[in-house]
């Protein structure tokens, strides 16, 4: 069983173009990470939210948390060939040496020039 | 301190062979994870350690794998009579454990593994 399920898995669209990408999960976490991976490198962490229903710019990034904390959504405007890569979502839950991250799949996004 | 270190970036090794990974974490954090990941999914939980001490291991972990953090500084990974089925990227990742909400993870740039 996925508990944090992101969509789509793959996307692929012009330059220009907007999209959002979803991460959705039944549990609540009490805060929510959205990371970026080129391929052969390592996850770089893009922004964590914390509050229900904060928003966080980062340039033509929009990152979501819901109001309830049990989804996130990345919504990236005029999109560039520079932000194709593999973004992923991970949930924080638990306290203490029991927290964890509970990760999504990720989502595969090609950017065409 | 230029973020987290993995070597070697690249390993090719026959079946049955043992393989060994070295992760240097920032200096200040006190957690380091082990993820595995393969091409174009998420990375998979294999074990974490606080300071020196390994907290968790994730039932992917099979009795070929042991990772050590001796003095809490780096850790490794090995992997012992490798199968085909372990060639992956292997993520080490640190943290400065404080924030119970937060606790960002900061990401070596892998150590890719295949098993011929």
């Amino acid at each position: 069983t996925q508990l944090l399920e992101q969509s789509p898995q793959f996307l692929s669209i012009q330059e220009g173009e907007n999209l959002t990408v979803y991460c959705n999960s039944s549990s609540v976490f009490s805060s929510l990470q959205w990371y970026r991976q080129e391929p052969g490198e390592g996850p770089v962490l893009l922004v964590t939210v914390v509050t229900g229903g904060e928003v966080k710019k980062l340039k033509r990034l929009t990152f979501q948390f819901g109001d309830a904390r049990k989804d996130s959504s990345l919504h990236i405007t005029a999109a560039q060939p520079g932000d194709t890569g593999l973004y992923l979502c991970a949930g924080a839950r638990g306290a203490g040496n029991n927290r964890k991250l509970i990760w999504g799949l990720g989502t595969s996004l090609a950017v065409n020039p | 301190d230029t973020g987290v270190s993995q070597n070697p970036r690249h390993k090719i090794t026959k079946r049955g062979q043992n393989v060994t990974f070295r992760c240097d974490p920032i200096s200040e954090h006190n957690r380091l994870y082990w993820y595995r990941q393969t091409l174009g999914q998420g990375p998979e939980f294999l074990t974490y350690f606080q300071n020196e001490a390994q907290l968790e291991k994730s039932r992917l972990l099979s009795d070929r794998f042991s990772a050590e953090r001796p003095k809490g500084s780096f850790s490794t990974l090995e992997i012992q009579r490798t199968e085909q089925g372990d060639s992956a990227m292997y993520l080490c990742a640190s943290s400065f454990y404080v924030n119970l909400n937060t606790g960002e993870l900061f990401f070596g740039e892998g150590s890719r593994l295949t098993v011929l």
